[in-house]
């Protein structure tokens, strides 16, 4: 089964407002990822959080860490048209194998 | 700077025909190399990855079959098609260590 879980699988809300979606995964991690994929396209990574960070900010994004629940959450604050798109977590291989584990992504609409 | 490529951005082919996607990555040597396979609105699933020449990984058995030719080159083939094989492949690359990756745009696969 995939490592990472994203929740909701679907979140429609209005431009302006703040969305949040969910990750959990089920091994150890040294890290996890967000990448975001408009429809259509590449993937393109938005941020990354070490095991050892808590919390971590880049411009409207703010992610979280809980590595006891194995848990993330990914805020946008107020979110705009152009953040429509699929949301992804990916966590590592604690043991070292050079890949990532994607989950089936959150689908985010923004509503104008 | 790093660009990868791929190609073709669509493909029809008939059941039964083979196959053959190139990726090729520019600006960076010795990258790690990543061939996914996504599903209409779902997640990627990780087909094959490569951390140098000839050294392939498969992590689903299948149909398919992934080629490093030359260190920045990463080929996906088939020699006879599946129905199930329709998708949308994505070539990603990423520096040593499973950290940040970076998409090609992708090529949508139909096969009839």
């Amino acid at each position: 089964s995939q490592q990472g879980e994203e929740d909701p699988q679907a979140l429609s809300i209005q431009e302006g407002e703040n969305a949040t979606m969910n990750c959990s995964y089920k091994t150890s991690i040294n890290n996890l990822q967000w990448y975001r994929q408009n429809s259509g396209r590449g993937l393109v990574h938005l941020i990354l959080i070490r095991s050892n960070e808590r919390e971590k900010h880049s411009g409207r994004l703010r992610v979280t860490l809980d590595t006891s629940k194995k848990s993330s959450s990914l805020l946008i604050t107020a979110s705009r048209a152009a953040d429509t798109a699929s949301y992804f977590c990916a966590t590592d291989d604690f043991l070292g194998a050079q890949k990532l584990v994607f989950g089936q992504g959150t689908r985010l609409t923004i509503n104008p | 700077s790093q660009t990868i490529h791929q190609w073709p951005a669509t493909l029809v082919q008939p059941v039964g025909s083979p196959l053959s996607l190139e990726c090729t990555v520019e600006g960076t040597s010795n990258p790690n190399l990543y061939w996914y396979r996504q599903a209409a609105g779902r997640g990627l699933q990780l087909l094959f990855y490569s951390i140098g020449i000839d050294q392939i990984s498969s992590e689903v058995p299948q149909n398919l079959s992934a080629s490093r030719p030359q260190d920045r080159q990463f080929i996906l083939s088939s020699k006879k098609l599946l129905l199930s094989d329709s998708g949308f492949y994505l070539c990603a690359w990423a520096y040593t260590g499973p950290r940040t990756q970076y998409f090609g745009p992708g090529t949508r696969l139909l096969v009839l």
